[in-house]
């Protein structure tokens, strides 16, 4: 069964660093998320990308983050300057269609960004 | 805007007991309504899904029925195993994005 995958799984970098995250939607999939979730919190949204831009974010999503699908494959995420309260698990998501109660998101395994 | 709530946790039951897991939600419209369970250490599987008022979604001995007139989606299981430990969000789609509740942590003993 085709899956959405991420990677690295753990990542550490220091604060202040860039750090990209990458994620392998479901190739036919036209639709693109980005989540996260602190340690020991709920899930938040962050980003959906659609035709190759921003279709709605969130107020965690400023300009220290953005979101790209370089090639036919990837889908990433940037954080230019990383501050210690972004650590945390970054899921990755994606979708066939839009539209109510057609086809739910598929996520990725994480990916856990942990900043010193 | 759309919200979710759903019970606090964490909830401890022995193996084979009845477990229900609370959810309501606020939401303009006709959202989806998801409930997704993550593992130790994993991400996020969906579990089961419903799409319009009344249906029942189920998968794995879970179910949950869409009620739009208490706005409400809970999770019931009959008989839950150890396996079954695990942290269960309820969510809902309406429009661009998911939005989740807090989790509730579900621990079963043998």
């Amino acid at each position: 069964e085709p899956e959405v995958t991420q990677t690295p799984s753990h990542q550490v970098t220091q604060m202040g660093q860039e750090v990209i995250l990458r994620c392998v939607p479901i190739s036919n999939h036209l639709y693109f998320y980005w989540y996260r979730q602190i340690l020991g919190q709920k899930v938040e949204f962050l980003v959906s990308f659609y035709n190759n831009e921003i279709s709605e974010k969130s107020e965690i999503f400023d300009d220290q983050f953005s979101v790209e699908r370089p090639d036919g494959s990837n889908f990433t995420l940037k954080i230019r300057s990383t501050k210690l309260e972004d650590s945390a698990m970054y899921f990755c998501a994606s979708k066939f269609r839009e539209g109510q109660g057609i086809h739910e998101q598929y996520f990725g395994p994480g990916t856990r960004l942990t900043v010193t | 805007g759309n919200s979710v709530t759903q019970m606090e946790g964490p909830v401890t039951l022995s193996e084979e007991a009845f477990l229900t897991i609370n959810c309501t939600y606020t939401a303009t419209g006709y959202p989806s309504l998801f409930w997704y369970v993550q593992y130790p250490g994993e991400g996020l599987q969906l579990l089961l899904k419903a799409t319009k008022a009344d249906d029942k979604g189920s998968n794995k001995g879970f179910e949950a029925t869409y009620r739009k007139e208490t706005t409400s989606f809970h999770l019931e299981k009959g008989s839950v195993q150890v396996s079954d430990s695990a942290v269960y969000f309820c969510a809902l789609t309406g429009g661009f994005k998911t939005i989740f509740g807090a989790g509730t942590r579900l621990f079963v003993k043998a």
